[in-house]
């Protein structure tokens, strides 16, 4: 079984400011992580993925994760966030063997003051 | 390319009621899937579709809850009758098919059941 944990539900930042969302996994099988963004009223959207190669993946809008196996992590940061970054931020597992069934984490809002 | 369209984007009703829900996934796409997701929550895998087949239903709640996508192309999603529980945003989402291809979400359709 696969279970996804995002330990933060809330995270405030201050705009230009560095940030980090947190994931931890739980899985028997290998999998295929991912980032995904949730902006207000508005569906789901690929932040970044990790399928093989490099641990360190970078993403869209300055986004980057890393993959640390044996810590079973994959952290989300940004160097320096903008007010626009404000929304919900999922990471998901994917098995390998059962690519395209995905397992969410609960979220992490993220919400960047001026 | 035109994205994941869902309709309606918002749907009111009484508890006991009935109610559809509509995904028009991206041309070509052979993949579907139907999320509920509760608030607070990550969103939780209903039904997976390959084509007109259904590869996965394991969590749709079969007493109440019935999906169709006849033509391999459009879905609908329906829940008969809505309990109070089903308040949610019901999320579809499509994929090519082959092995590492994305997730591509639709807008949702929030249901309030009162």
């Amino acid at each position: 079984a696969q279970s996804v944990t995002q330990l933060d539900s809330q995270v405030p930042v201050f705009e230009e400011a560095p940030v980090e969302l947190r994931c931890n996994y739980s899985s028997s099988v290998s999998v295929y992580l991912f980032w995904y963004v949730q902006y207000p009223n508005q569906g789901l959207q690929l932040l970044l993925k990790y399928l093989s190669g490099s641990t360190l993946v970078k993403g869209i809008n300055g986004f980057e994760a890393e993959f640390n196996k044996s810590q079973t992590s994959f952290h989300l940061r940004k160097p320096s966030v903008h007010i626009s970054d404000t929304a919900e931020y999922f990471c998901a597992v994917s098995p390998i063997a059962n690519f395209n069934k995905f397992y969410f984490g609960s979220g992490t809002k993220l919400n960047v003051k001026p | 390319e035109a994205g994941v369209a869902q309709s309606p984007r918002y749907k009111i009703i009484e508890k006991r009621q009935s109610v559809a829900f509509w995904c028009n996934p991206i041309s070509g796409h052979a993949t579907l899937y139907w999320y509920q997701q509760i608030l607070g929550q990550g969103p939780k895998l209903l039904i997976q579709f390959q084509n007109n087949g259904v590869v996965d239903d394991s969590q749709l709640p079969k007493d109440r809850f019935s999906a169709e996508r006849l033509k391999g192309v459009d879905s609908t999603l329906k829940i008969q009758p809505a309990k109070l529980e089903d308040s949610a945003v019901y999320l579809c989402a499509s994929a090519s098919g082959s092995s590492t291809d994305t997730q591509y979400f639709g807008p949702g359709t929030r249901l309030t059941v009162l």
